[in-house]
């Protein structure tokens, strides 16, 4: 167990659908950040954010969405979903920077 | 902006013998380097980082990398293979300061299969 937990670790939806993919950062971390692993693109950066507020962004789609809670939980979501969205889905945290970067076990997300 | 190369996409070895995965990077800002493990149907694993000092990196389960900013290379090695050293590896690269920094760009992935 990595301390990242993320929640749901499966999910299967339609297309035009809306999903929201949770995750609970190690305990003392402050920042998430957000990555896409598809077969086509690999790993790609979506989005960081750091106590509250968002720090970079990367390849994030407009229909895609993050927020991180005063708990420090993020939560992904994603709308109007297409094939093309289907993919791992990763969240990891650290202290600070990328010195302690601990990545959750992910969210394949499937849309049908 | 930075960008990394895994220069195999697979490579097959047999039990205990040497292997080496390469990984070439591009960088216009200082840069730490990484290399993760994936085992099937699990998240990323941190095997190693290259933060400064010492351009030979040891990490876990007996892997090591070296640092080369002249070639732009972070190799990635270990001596003697096992079967549970089957999983894929990537090599990651954040600028160590700026905009770049807290991100990682990745490689595309190197499947390491090891064969009794």
């Amino acid at each position: 167990d990595s301390g990242v937990t993320q929640t749901p670790k499966h999910l299967i939806t339609a297309t035009g659908q809306r999903v929201t993919l949770r995750c609970s950062p190690r305990s003392g971390d402050l920042s998430v950040y957000w990555y896409q692993q598809s077969l086509d693109q690999g790993l790609q950066f979506l989005i960081q954010y750091y106590n509250g507020e968002e720090r970079a962004k990367g390849n994030i789609l407009e229909r895609f969405s993050a927020q991180q809670f005063p708990d420090l939980h993020s939560e992904l979501n994603l709308s109007s979903l297409e094939l093309g969205d289907s993919a791992l889905y990763f969240c990891a945290s650290s202290p600070r920077g990328v010195h302690g970067y601990t990545f959750g076990s992910g969210t394949r997300l499937t849309v049908v | 902006a930075q960008s990394v190369t895994q220069l195999d996409s697979q490579v097959p070895v047999f039990e205990e013998a040497p292997v080496e995965l390469r990984c070439n990077y591009s960088s216009s800002v200082s840069v730490y380097l990484f290399w993760y493990v994936q085992y099937p149907n699990q998240g990323l694993q941190l095997l190693l980082k290259y933060l400064s000092g010492s351009t030979l990196v040891k990490g876990i389960n007996g892997f090591e990398a070296e640092f080369n900013k002249s070639q732009t290379s972070f190799h990635l090695r270990k001596p003697s293979v096992h079967i549970s050293d089957t999983a894929e590896y990537f090599c990651a690269v954040s600028g160590s300061g700026g905009t770049s920094y807290g991100k990682l760009t990745f490689g595309q992935g190197t499947i390491l299969t090891v064969h009794p």
